[in-house]
């Protein structure tokens, strides 16, 4: 079975900074996918970044980048130009054929 | 285009008594998933459709909770002679065939067992 490992359960970051949230999984597949969620407080969760294991190059959006390391089973987040509102759980996760498994979250707080 | 919803976003019941939670998921999606988040950990996966057909379901789907999705549209759970151990959030999620590997996640209904 696949498991997906958050060794930070919580992180901050000041405002316009840069901050990594760190994931690793382990899986016997080849092709797979990988997904950072957020879920702000109160409010449902929401797709930020994908990363199909088949490509080597990172996933970039906006803001928001993923260092994927297929050999060393690691898929952290970097967080560029904080904002206040970036402040969530963020949950690490991958894709089996027909579910996701998470990881347990890490908190992220943005100090003004 | 709405999103998915859920009903009730929170529920408070007595051990022992039914519950019912009712999710609407992305109208053209055709494939709908359950999850229970309890606090401090992430979601994890309780069963899956694709249009009303229930393919697969977690272990953590004991015989107390049973899912349907009768016309492929919107889905139930329901929880018999619920336990406190029950007390989570259940996420209803729902994507489209094509694009299966992004599920679109609705709100949650809170359950409180007392």
């Amino acid at each position: 079975a696949q498991t997906v490992t958050q060794s930070q359960p919580e992180m901050s970051v000041q405002e316009a900074e840069t901050v990594t949230l760190s994931c690793t999984y382990d899986t016997s597949e080849s092709d797979y996918y990988l997904f950072w969620y957020k879920q702000p407080p109160s409010r449902q969760m929401i797709l930020v970044i994908r990363q199909e294991a088949y490509k080597q190059q990172n996933a970039t959006e906006n803001r928001f980048s993923v260092n994927f390391q297929k050999a060393a089973k690691s898929f952290s987040l970097k967080i560029s130009d904080s904002q206040l509102g970036d402040a969530a759980m963020y949950f690490c996760a991958y894709r089996s054929p027909r579910q996701l498994t998470f990881g347990k979250g890490t908190k992220l707080s943005v100090i003004p | 285009d709405t999103g998915v919803s859920q009903d009730p976003r929170h529920k408070i019941t007595k051990r022992g008594q039914n519950v019912t939670f009712r999710c609407d998921p992305i109208s053209e999606h055709n494939r709908l998933y359950w999850y229970r988040q309890t606090l401090g950990q992430g979601p994890e996966f309780l069963t899956y459709f694709q249009n009303e057909a229930q393919l697969e379901k977690s272990r953590l789907l004991s015989d107390r909770f049973s899912a349907e999705r009768p016309k492929g549209s919107f889905s139930t759970l329901e929880i018999q002679r619920t336990e406190q151990g029950d007390s989570a959030m259940y996420l209803c999620a729902s994507s489209f065939r094509d694009r299966s590997y992004e599920q679109y996640f609705g709100p949650g209904t809170r359950l409180t067992v007392t």
